[in-house]
């Protein structure tokens, strides 16, 4: 059963740029072309997709993050990354990594717990 | 990108009850769709994806149906265990934009 871990820091400053890693376990990163995701949720908002990117490394982003975003592939550590610059206190949210459920779907059967983000001075 | 509309934002019900809520779509979005329950503090969970299909291990009184633009998700038979949120997704052309969620309350 495949299973995924975020891990980064809590607070980040305002400029600053956020990392953050998704470890999978239970599985190999490569084993099937799936899509790898984060989304975020901003507090008590819904839910806002924010990227995907295949093992083979092609990514597909948000537009009205896009141009702040990177999400990038280690298959080597089992592990997806998200980049998120400039950030702002309207970044401060929960983020969540996620796997498509099965090939052929980027509908998100697999989440890691989340993450809380928070941005400030 | 499409946007995605969901109704209602809340919605009272009772155990037993059956519920229906709606996800509409502002362009055609080729029913890549899936639906999502989240309770508080929690992970979404995937109900449905490509419009009717039932994920693994999710209990047959949810079920999806639409076409086009037009979407929804019914629960059958109320449970004590479904009073949570749920959120459509479309996810056509690689993108993966969210309703804004359809709160179920106790009535």
């Amino acid at each position: 059963q495949v299973q995924l871990q975020e891990s980064g820091p809590g607070l980040v400053k305002p400029s600053q740029t956020l990392s953050l890693t998704c470890t999978v376990s239970g599985g190999s990163i490569t084993s099937g072309d799936y899509y790898w995701s984060w989304i975020r949720q901003l507090p008590g908002k819904g839910l806002e997709w924010i990227g995907y990117i295949s093992y083979s490394g092609k990514t597909y982003y948000n537009p009205s993050l896009k141009s702040r975003v990177t999400i990038s592939i280690d298959t080597s550590n089992n592990q997806f990354s998200l980049k998120l610059s400039s950030m702002t206190a309207a970044d401060t949210a929960v983020y969540y990594c996620a796997r498509a459920t099965r090939l052929g779907q980027l509908a998100l059967g697999y989440w890691g717990q989340g993450t809380q983000v928070t941005v400030s001075s | 990108d499409a946007q995605m509309t969901q109704s209602p934002s809340t919605l009272s019900a009772s155990v037993g009850d059956r519920v229906t809520f709606t996800c509409r779509a502002s362009q055609g979005i080729n029913n890549w769709l899936a639906w999502y329950q989240q309770k508080p503090g929690k992970a979404p969970k995937l109900l449905i994806y490509k419009v009717s299909s039932l994920e693994n291990g999710v209990p047959s009184r949810f079920s999806g149906s639409g076409s086009g633009t037009e979407f929804t998700l019914t629960i059958s038979s109320l449970q004590p265990d479904d009073f949570a949120t749920y959120y459509c997704q479309e996810y056509n052309n690689y993108s993966g934009t969210f309703g804004q969620g359809t709160k179920v309350e106790i009535k």
